[in-house]
């Protein structure tokens, strides 16, 4: 059965600190993984990895893809409290979209 | 079964129909939200339910849209008179509460032809 694990599940930290978020998957004809940041009523569109070992970046935002391990990580430097929210990982394949369950990150100032 | 529940998966209609998608939420969730996605972008809010509530339907493109979840649980997505811009993976997502993550489904893919 296809599935999308993200770890952990939350997380605190300090502003200014860095985090690492993860997401591991199993799917079948994978086609592409997805970032989504998800404040209030929709998640915001983050980044789309197709492709093993190329960085995307943006701002204090980078994201990598790993399609040997099956994982994929983000990475938030320099937190600040607007960080704050539920980070979501999704994985396209056999034309559906797989949800991660999310990982909430609180940024404390 | 301990998730979202969408069906059908996949819906080709044609031009003119209507089409009735189904969304089964997490047992005593809440909140229901309703999105339509393109690929590779971010979903776009269409419409959100607490319990049997309507609280905001400001992301329907249409008055060809309607959603109604008349027992506060089971929520039914209704486009009339399908066009072709239309087609797209239609989510449905629910949570405890409006703060609490999302759990979506699996969505639904609708092609219009």
């Amino acid at each position: 059965e296809d599935k999308v694990v993200q770890s952990p599940l939350s997380l605190v930290v300090h502003e200014g600190d860095t985090v690492t978020l993860n997401c591991s998957y199993e799917v079948t004809n994978f086609r592409s993984l997805l970032w989504y940041k998800q404040e209030k009523k929709a998640p915001t569109f983050l980044f789309m990895l197709t492709s093993s070992g190329i960085e995307k970046k943006s701002g204090r935002l980078s994201s990598i893809l790993d399609k040997k391990e099956l994982f994929s990580i983000l990475n938030i430097t320099a937190t600040q409290t607007g960080d704050s929210a539920v980070y979501l990982c999704a994985v396209e394949g056999n034309y559906q979209l797989i949800w991660g369950a999310g990982t909430k990150l609180i940024i404390k100032p | 079964g301990a998730g979202v529940s969408q069906s059908p998966r996949y819906k080709v209609a044609k031009r003119g129909q209507d089409v009735a998608l189904r969304c089964d939420p997490i047992s005593g969730h809440v909140s229901l939200f309703w999105y339509q996605q393109a690929l590779g972008q971010g979903p776009e809010f269409l419409t959100y339910f607490q319990n049997e509530a309507q609280l905001d339907k400001s992301g329907l493109p249409s008055d060809r849209f309607f959603a109604e979840r008349p027992e506060g649980s089971v929520s039914t997505l209704k486009i009339q008179r399908t066009q072709q811009e239309d087609s797209a993976v239609y989510l449905c997502a629910s949570s405890l509460g409006e703060w609490s993550p999302l759990h979506f489904g699996n969505g639904t893919r609708l092609t219009v032809t």
